[in-house]
């Protein structure tokens, strides 16, 4: 057990709709980092928040948006939901900003496994 | 743009042959590396990094920058290395390959 609690873990729902996605962190982790996994794709940089802040974003749709919140946990907000935003999201979280401190390690969630019919 | 790329999809090798995990990175400046592992129905998880030099598992990966690669290697494979591996790199974010499915066969 990472310490990174993804919830839920399967979501099924329309085209055109809204979901949310939650992640706690590690206890004590600042970073939280989201991913996108699609069908043989690897795993798609979202965004990075650190202590609440927006640090980086990666290829994320303007539908999509993340909030980190004074307790550290985050959330993925995805919107106008399309077939192809079926995918796998992972969270993951470090104690560094940067992510690689003094392990260069990132402790991941199980995932939320979304599929949009 | 930072770009890690695994060429291999899938690799299939038989238990005590050596195994060779390639990963090409395209940064700018000093790149962080990492190679990451998800074993079946197990969290991904951190098999080791460029900077510590280590061998983790009987795996090593060596930084070659003339090369831009980071390639994973085991000199004999083992039934339970079979596994999802991923290749990551750090510079202004962190960005995972697409990874490569590691098969060990009997």
């Amino acid at each position: 057990d990472s310490g990174v609690t993804q919830t839920p873990k399967h979501l099924i729902t329309a085209t055109g709709q809204r979901v949310t996605l939650r992640c706690s962190p590690r206890s004590g982790d600042l970073s939280v980092y989201w991913y996108q996994q699609s069908l043989d794709q690897g795993l798609q940089f979202l965004i990075h928040y650190y202590n609440g802040e927006e640090r980086a974003k990666g290829n994320i749709l303007e539908r999509f948006s993340a909030q980190q919140f004074p307790d550290l946990h985050s959330e993925l907000n995805l919107s106008s939901l399309e077939l192809g935003d079926s995918a796998l999201y992972f969270c993951a979280s470090s104690a560094d900003p940067r992510g690689v401190a003094n392990t260069g390690e990132l402790f991941f969630g199980e995932g939320s496994r979304l599929t949009v019919l | 743009a930072q770009r890690v790329t695994q060429p291999e999809k899938l690799l299939s090798v038989f238990k005590g042959a050596p195994v060779e995990l390639k990963c090409n990175y395209s940064y700018s400046g000093s790149p962080e590396l990492f190679w990451y592992v998800q074993y079946s129905r197990q969290r991904l998880q951190l098999l080791l990094r460029h900077i510590s030099r280590e061998s983790i598992k009987g795996f090593t990966a060596d930084l070659n920058k003339g090369e831009t690669s980071f390639h994973l290697k085991k000199p004999f494979a083992q039934e339970e290395d079979s596994a999802m591996y991923y290749c990551a790199g750090y510079g202004q974010n962190f960005v995972f390959g697409p990874g490569t499915r590691l098969s060990v066969l009997p």
